[in-house]
């Protein structure tokens, strides 16, 4: 059970913009900042956006972030093949004294 | 870069230690930490340890079995596996930290496989 909170999956044709949330508490997305990330099976992950909303040099600007109080969500535009990942949520959470992810959030692309 | 290894095969209540080397950055000057994925499942953070070796920190699933060091000396971050279970059978990643910019640098991961 993650402590961050996230739907299993999405899904979404070439084109259309697809959104995934992450649910969290006072001690981790409600105190810090929140990062993504995109996982394809069998690479290592790759950092997509941090503090909250901020995108590393090389990602594209289809992948755009947000967080409101102890909420989060990751927009996908202009969805693309190449999509097809598992996105995870993250926060430092400061009661737990470490890194905490959301379980994971498959994006299909139809 | 960071290059895991030292992952493998092993028996319940076996040892193992990971290494992970880094490269192309001032590793002394950075955080790092073992995040895992186990089969089927998603990430999960495992242990914290500071740049120059404190503070240190570990998931309550791993606390009191696994063991985090580092030498900068090496430009190497490890992770000592003791008593380990059937549940920590997974592919380990060494990340490095940057706290609210991210863990921007994963390494490639090493798969530790306990079963009897």
């Amino acid at each position: 059970q993650s402590v961050l909170t996230q739907p299993p999956s999405t899904s979404g044709t070439p084109g259309q913009k697809v959104t995934i949330s992450c649910s969290g508490g006072h001690s981790n997305i409600g105190s810090d900042f929140v990062c993504w990330y995109q996982h394809v099976p069998g690479t290592a992950p790759k950092l997509l956006i941090y503090r909250n909303d901020e995108r590393p040099s090389g990602v594209s600007d289809r992948f755009s972030g947000s967080k409101s109080g102890t909420s989060a969500s990751l927009a996908i535009s202009g969805l693309r093949s190449e999509d097809e990942a598992v996105y995870y949520c993250a926060a430092w959470d400061d009661s737990l004294r470490g890194w905490v992810f959301g379980g994971g959030t498959k994006v299909n692309v139809l | 870069q960071l290059v895991e290894s030292g992952g493998g095969f092993i028996q319940p209540g076996g040892s193992l230690r990971l290494s992970c080397a880094g490269s192309g950055f001032t590793f002394s000057s950075y955080s790092m930490n073992w995040v895992r994925q186990a089969p089927g499942k998603g990430l999960e953070w495992v242990s914290y340890i500071g740049n120059s070796g404190r503070p240190i920190y570990y998931a309550d699933s791993v606390k009191g079995r696994f063991t985090v060091s580092r030498d900068n000396g090496e430009k190497s971050v490890y992770l000592q596996m003791n008593s380990l279970r059937d549940e920590d059978t997974a592919v380990y990643y060494c990340t490095r930290d940057l706290r609210s910019y991210g863990l921007d640098v994963w390494g490639q991961g090493t798969t530790v496989t306990v079963s009897s």
